[in-house]
C-alpha cells in the first residue's frame, strides 16, 4: 500500500521559516494537500492542490511538490502557527495521510 | 456556509457495531464535486482515512478497513452514516466527517470538517 512519510517534528524560532517535507514514490505526479491542526480542534486545509492556498489561509503559507516529495513552507513562522501539520495524497482510490508532524515555534 | 455535524454512540462494547451520522447543513448532500468522508484520530496518533460515499452513491473504503465499514446516504435527511463492525479497543478514537471536493480537474482535499465525535470501545 501507498505510504507517505513526514518528520515526526520541527522546531523553529519565531520569525524564521519552516519546511516541512512530505515523501512518497512519485508524489510529484499526484496531488498533495496539507492541513493544520491545533489542539483539541478539526483539521483545517491550508494548502491544496500542490501549491494553493485556500481564502483566508495567511500568503506565509505556501506549498510545492515535485519528484518524491512535497513540502509545506511557512514564511516568516509565528507562534500562532504552532500545531500539527498532516500532508495528504490519493493513490488508487485511497486517501493517504503522512503521520503528522509537530511544529514547535520557539 | 455548509457545515458538518456528527453524532451517536460515544461507548461502544467490543464485538458490537459502532454506528454514527453526519448531518449535513447549509447545503446539500446532493452537489456535484463533492464527496463525504469518514476519518478518525486514536489518541494521540494520526488521521486515519476511513472511505466516502460520492453523490452519486458511489462508496471507496480503507483497504485495511474494508471488510469491517459501511457508509450509507440519506439523502432525504441530508445526512451519511457510518457503521464500523466488530470493534475493538482499537477503534478508539476521534471521527471526524469531511467534504471533499472535486471540480473539474481542480482538487481542493477536505474543506470542511466536522467538529469530531469521540468513541471510545470498552465493555
Amino acid at each position: 500500500s501507498y505510504e507517505v512519510t513526514q518528520p515526526p517534528s520541527l522546531s523553529v524560532s519565531p520569525g524564521q521559516t519552516a519546511s516541512i517535507t512530505c515523501s512518497g514514490e512519485k508524489l510529484g505526479e499526484k496531488y498533495a494537500c496539507w492541513y493544520q491542526q491545533k489542539p483539541g480542534q478539526s483539521p483545517v486545509v491550508v494548502i491544496y492542490q500542490d501549491n494553493k492556498r485556500p481564502s483566508g489561509i495567511p500568503e506565509r503559507f505556501s506549498g510545492s511538490n515535485s519528484g518524491n516529495t512535497a513540502t509545506l513552507t511557512i514564511s516568516g513562522t509565528q507562534a500562532m502557527d504552532e500545531a500539527d501539520y498532516y500532508c495528504q495524497a490519493w493513490d488508487s482510490s485511497t486517501v493517504v495521510f503522512g503521520g503528522g508532524t509537530k511544529l514547535t515555534v520557539l | 456556509q455548509l457545515q458538518l455535524q456528527e453524532s451517536g454512540s460515544g461507548l461502544v462494547k467490543p464485538s458490537q457495531t459502532l454506528s454514527l451520522t453526519c448531518a449535513v447543513s447549509g447545503g446539500s448532500i446532493t452537489s456535484g464535486g463533492y464527496s463525504w468522508n469518514w476519518i478518525r484520530q486514536p489518541p494521540g496518533k494520526g488521521l486515519e482515512w476511513i472511505g466516502y460515499i460520492s453523490q452519486s452513491g458511489n462508496t471507496y473504503y480503507n483497504p485495511s478497513l474494508k471488510s469491517r465499514v459501511a457508509i450509507s446516504v440519506d439523502r432525504s435527511k441530508n445526512q451519511f452514516s457510518l457503521k464500523l463492525s466488530s470493534v475493538t479497543a482499537a477503534d478508539t478514537a476521534v471521527y471526524f466527517c469531511a467534504r471533499e471536493r472535486l471540480l473539474g480537474s481542480n482538487y481542493y482535499g477536505f474543506d470542511v470538517w466536522g467538529q469530531g465525535t469521540t468513541v471510545t470501545v470498552s465493555s
